[in-house]
């Protein structure tokens, strides 16, 4: 069956511009999350999905929102970019936390 | 403040022998613990979890094990294929997941 799908691959924007990130899950799955990784603050958890619902939270500012939609594909929005926004954005679908979420290859996202 | 640590970043082990990764939380409140292994360019990907009830889960050759008093996890992998040099993250679930920051693991031939 299909992975996690995340588009674009690759975005460059520039400072206060504001971006949306894509995410497919792998079909059954409701629960989707986002990440951030970076050098030097690894991989960060911004907020998960369930059926539409916002049900976790990271320790994001208020310009990381997100949505789902009811065939649980996902976006992930940006607002005012910094120059620190810069990072690989990863999706993680899963039917349950317990058996692991899997991940797509992510968004490299470049704010110049 | 890190919650969860890695503190090994990189971990060289012979090609047939056991790799041992560490990993140490701080908060006791994390029901769950998982271990994600990561190629350059792709996505990790989901190897093997514990509840924090047990104290040993094993998969194949991936067996994870779990020190409550210690708050400290550990991964074997045993024997140890080349496939196997990659990132591996420790990770650690209370409503998100919060991973260390990676051990680069080299199987030398």
């Amino acid at each position: 069956k299909a992975g996690v799908t995340q588009t674009p691959r690759y975005l460059i924007k520039t400072r206060g511009q504001q971006v949306t990130l894509s995410c497919s899950p792998i079909s059954g799955h409701r629960s989707v999350s986002w990440y951030q990784q970076t050098p030097g603050q690894g991989l960060q958890f911004l907020f998960e999905y369930f059926s539409e619902t916002q049900r976790n939270k990271g320790n994001f500012p208020g310009r990381f929102s997100g949505r789902q939609f009811s065939n649980s594909r996902s976006e992930m929005n940006v607002s005012t970019l910094e120059l620190g926004d810069s990072a690989l954005y990863l999706c993680a679908s899963s039917l349950d936390y317990r058996v692991g979420a899997f991940f797509g290859q992510g968004t490299r996202l470049t704010v110049v | 403040d890190q919650q969860v640590k890695q503190n090994s970043p990189s971990l060289s082990v012979q090609e047939g022998r056991i790799s041992i990764l560490n990993c140490d939380y701080t908060n006791s409140m994390f029901d769950y613990f998982l271990w994600y292994k990561k190629y350059p360019a792709e996505g990790p990907t989901f190897l093997i979890s514990i509840s924090s009830i047990k104290d040993k889960n094993e998969d194949g050759r991936f067996t994870v094990f779990l020190n409550k008093s210690a708050k400290h996890l550990s991964l074997h992998i045993v024997p140890s294929q080349p496939g196997d040099s990659a990132v591996y993250f420790c990770a650690a679930w209370k409503g998100g997941l919060t991973f260390g920051k990676g051990t680069h693991l080299i199987i030398q031939p």
